[in-house]
């Protein structure tokens, strides 16, 4: 059963950067997918930031600013975002996910809150 | 680029039926999306995957009272004999070769 944890920090100062790490354990994620990361601002809608493919190829939302990074290291079965001069809009809940372009998302971590805030 | 879109909410009693919408923009109106259930506090959940044709693939544990349909861009959820647990957030996801996005979401009240 593939299972997925973020860490970080839950507290950001603003202009600084953020950084997060999505552990995957019961698959290898060099084994195939992509490897997304999803975040939902307090009381609003999910938004899809990004994604990095198994063999390191990287997809952002366009519609987003581009201060996000996702990078994968598969000897650690983990996978990273990274956003740089954050401000108070980027508080949220990050989640990352296993995602493919036959299922969408199959699979979800449990979500991390994020608050940016001096 | 799709856009998905779905009403802000709906509403049905205890052990009725409830069908949520979830419409595709023009152009993508084939597209194969997937439904997702976030409880409260919690983490979205994967329903199911929904083709155009109407057939659907529904994720492990997710009980038959959900299920599925599709009529030209409009990709519907059923969920037959609401339960209170039923009371949640349902967001619609498409994709294309290099993106994905979500609807807006729908939140069910079980009245």
């Amino acid at each position: 059963q593939v299972q997925l944890q973020e860490s970080g920090p839950g507290l950001v100062k603003p202009s600084e950067t953020l950084s997060l790490t999505c552990a995957v354990s019961g698959y290898s994620i060099s084994s195939g997918y992509y490897w997304g990361w999803i975040r939902q601002p307090p009381g609003k809608g999910l938004e899809w930031i990004g994604s990095i493919y198994h063999s390191g190829s990287t997809y952002y939302n366009p519609s987003l600013k581009s201060q996000f990074t996702i990078s994968i290291d598969t000897s650690k079965n983990h996978f990273s975002l990274k956003l740089s001069s954050v401000t108070a809009a980027d508080t949220a809940v990050y989640y990352c996910a296993r995602q493919s372009t036959a299922d969408g998302v199959d699979n979800w971590g449990q979500g991390t809150l994020v608050t940016v805030s001096s | 680029q799709p856009v998905l879109t779905q009403s802000s909410s709906a509403s049905a009693s205890l052990g009725s039926s409830v069908n949520l919408t979830c419409t595709l923009s023009s152009g993508h109106r084939s597209y194969m999306i997937a439904w997702h259930q976030q409880q409260p506090g919690k983490a979205p959940r994967s329903l199911m995957k929904l083709e155009g044709s109407g057939r659907y693939n529904k994720g492990s544990g997710v009980p038959d009272r959900f299920s599925g349909s599709s009529s030209g861009p409009d990709r519907y959820l059923t969920i037959s004999n609401l339960q209170s647990e039923d009371e949640a957030d349902y967001y619609c996801e498409t994709w294309d070769s290099i993106s994905w996005v979500f609807g807006g979401g729908t939140k069910l009240t079980v009245l």
